[in-house]
């Protein structure tokens, strides 16, 4: 079983500029959820997505969005982009999107100049 | 602020030694889990303990929880050079409703083994 797929692995963007990042789930796995990980805040949740819905989001400002399709595939956005933005983004999938186990992709490092 | 805490920061160790990671939490939690990531990559689940029960087994790794204190740790018996990574407890909680999706992270404990 294909494990869960992140696009792409590495990118460069400019302050203001935007950008949209790719996870596939694992095959059957309904949820995905986001995360970002930086040196300072460490790992945290940005949202999750369940059969093409929002269900849970976490502290972060409207610049940044997802959303889920009909094949659980999901997208994030992040808008006008900062400095602070610069980090890994961690997508994760599980089958039911309780509280059960997470299979996290291998992230989607952005940096922001 | 995060909800998992953990310690050391940083702990350095000889291969076939055992090595121990402590998480404390602030809140009542629904299970704690304990996730690995070597350098810049991945999270990669290990062991899942939910919050009735007071230690599980898998391989070489042992994990207590105590919800009375609010804390968990991590053993991991004959380390070997390949555990080297970081380890991350993390906490599903019901505050707000249901967690959907929602592990809120320790700072994490940087796992040194030298062959």
């Amino acid at each position: 079983k294909a494990g869960v797929t992140q696009t792409p692995r590495y990118l460069i963007k400019t302050r203001g500029q935007q950008v949209t990042l790719s996870c596939s789930p694992i095959s059957g796995h309904r949820s995905v959820s986001w995360y970002q990980q930086t040196p300072g805040q460490g790992l945290q949740f940005l949202f999750e997505y369940f059969s093409e819905t929002q269900r849970n989001k976490g502290n972060f400002p409207g610049r940044f969005s997802g959303r889920q399709f009909s094949n659980s595939r999901s997208e994030m956005n992040v808008s006008t982009l900062e400095l602070g933005d610069s980090a890994l983004y961690l997508c994760a999938s599980s089958s039911q999107g309780g509280n059960g186990e997470l299979f996290f992709g291998e992230g989607s490092r952005l940096t922001v100049l | 602020s995060q909800q998992g805490e953990e310690d050391p920061q940083a702990l350095s160790i000889q291969e076939g030694e055992n090595a121990t990671m402590n998480c404390s939490y602030k809140t009542s939690i629904n299970n704690l889990q304990w996730y690995r990531q070597n350098s810049g990559r991945g999270l990669v689940h290990l062991i899942l303990i939910r919050s009735n029960e007071r230690e599980k087994h898998s391989g070489r790794l042992r994990v207590t929880l105590d919800t009375s204190k609010k804390s968990s740790s991590l053993l991991i018996t004959a380390s070997r050079a390949a555990d080297t990574a970081s380890y991350f407890c993390a906490i599903t909680t019901n505050a707000g409703g249901t967690s959907y999706g929602k592990l809120t992270f320790g700072q994490g404990t940087i796992l040194t083994v030298h062959p």
